[in-house]
C-alpha cells in the first residue's frame, strides 16, 4: 500500500525521444509535485497541480508538461529528451499547498538518464 | 547564491555519537522550515516542520531548532545509528515557494 508511487524506476533512452514518467498516491491528497534532482543533489521544483490546476511552473523548459488524469495522478511528459534532462524526477503529494505546515509525501524516484 | 545554505557538506561520525548539523537561510518572508533525511536511492522523508513561533521540535533522536531572528537552523541527532546514514535537506518556505538546501551528508561508521 505504497502511499506516492512512481513507474518507471529507470529509463534509460536516447536524446530526441519522447517519455512519460508516472505518478500515483493513494493519500486523498489535493496537491501534487514534480521534482528534479540533480547530480549535485539539489531537490528543484518543477511544477505544482492543486485540483487539476497548475499553481507553480518554475522556469522549465516547455518540452515538460505535467498531465493529471484526476487527483490522484499527475504525469510527467518530456519532449524530444536532452542530454541535460538526466537526473533523478521525484513526485510528492500533500494535502494542501506545502507553503503550510502540511508534510510533503515523496514516492522513490525516477532514474532518468539519456544517452 | 542559494536561499538556504546548510554545513557540513559531509560528515562522517562513529555509531553512538552525537551530532550536530546547520541551515542558515535567507527566505522571506519566512513561513516554515522542514528538515528531510533522504537515503541513497529513495525519496526524502520529513522528520520535522516549525512554523516561525517553534524554536524546538523533536522527532525521536531528532531534534531540530530554529532561530527565527539569526536566520538559523540545527538538527541534532542523539547516539547515532548506522541507519541514520543519509542526506539531510533543509527546506525553507515563504508562502508557496519552497527552498531547498543541497543537503549534509552523513556517514555514521561502526
Amino acid at each position: 500500500d505504497t502511499a506516492v508511487s512512481q513507474t518507471p524506476k529507470y529509463l534509460v533512452t536516447q536524446m530526441g525521444n519522447d517519455k512519460s514518467i508516472k505518478c500515483e498516491q493513494n493519500l486523498g491528497h489535493d496537491t501534487m509535485y514534480w521534482y528534479k534532482q540533480d547530480s549535485k543533489k539539489f531537490l528543484k521544483i518543477m511544477f505544482s497541480y492543486n485540483n487539476k490546476e497548475l499553481i507553480i511552473n518554475e522556469t522549465v523548459p516547455n518540452r515538460f508538461s505535467p498531465k493529471s488524469p484526476d487527483k490522484a495522478h499527475l504525469n510527467l511528459h518530456i519532449n524530444s529528451l536532452e542530454l541535460g534532462d538526466s537526473a533523478v524526477y521525484f513526485c510528492a503529494s500533500s494535502p494542501y499547498l506545502a507553503g503550510g505546515v502540511e508534510t510533503q509525501y515523496f514516492g522513490p524516484g525516477t532514474r532518468l538518464l539519456v544517452l | 547564491k542559494n536561499q538556504v545554505e546548510q554545513s557540513p557538506q559531509s560528515l562522517i561520525i562513529l555509531e553512538g555519537k552525537n551530532c550536530t548539523l546547520q541551515c542558515n537561510y535567507t527566505v522571506s518572508p519566512f513561513s516554515n522550515l522542514r528538515w528531510y533525511k533522504q537515503d541513497t536511492g529513495r525519496g526524502p522523508v520529513s522528520l520535522t516542520i516549525m512554523t516561525f513561533s517553534e524554536n524546538t521540535k523533536s522527532n525521536g533522536r531528532y531534534t531540530a531548532t530554529l532561530d527565527a531572528d539569526t536566520k538559523q537552523s540545527s538538527l541534532h541527532i542523539t547516539a547515532s545509528q548506522l541507519s541514520d546514514s543519509a542526506s539531510y535537506i533543509c527546506v525553507v518556505s515563504a508562502s508557496n515557494d519552497m527552498r531547498f538546501g543541497a543537503g549534509t551528508r552523513l556517514t555514521v561508521k561502526p
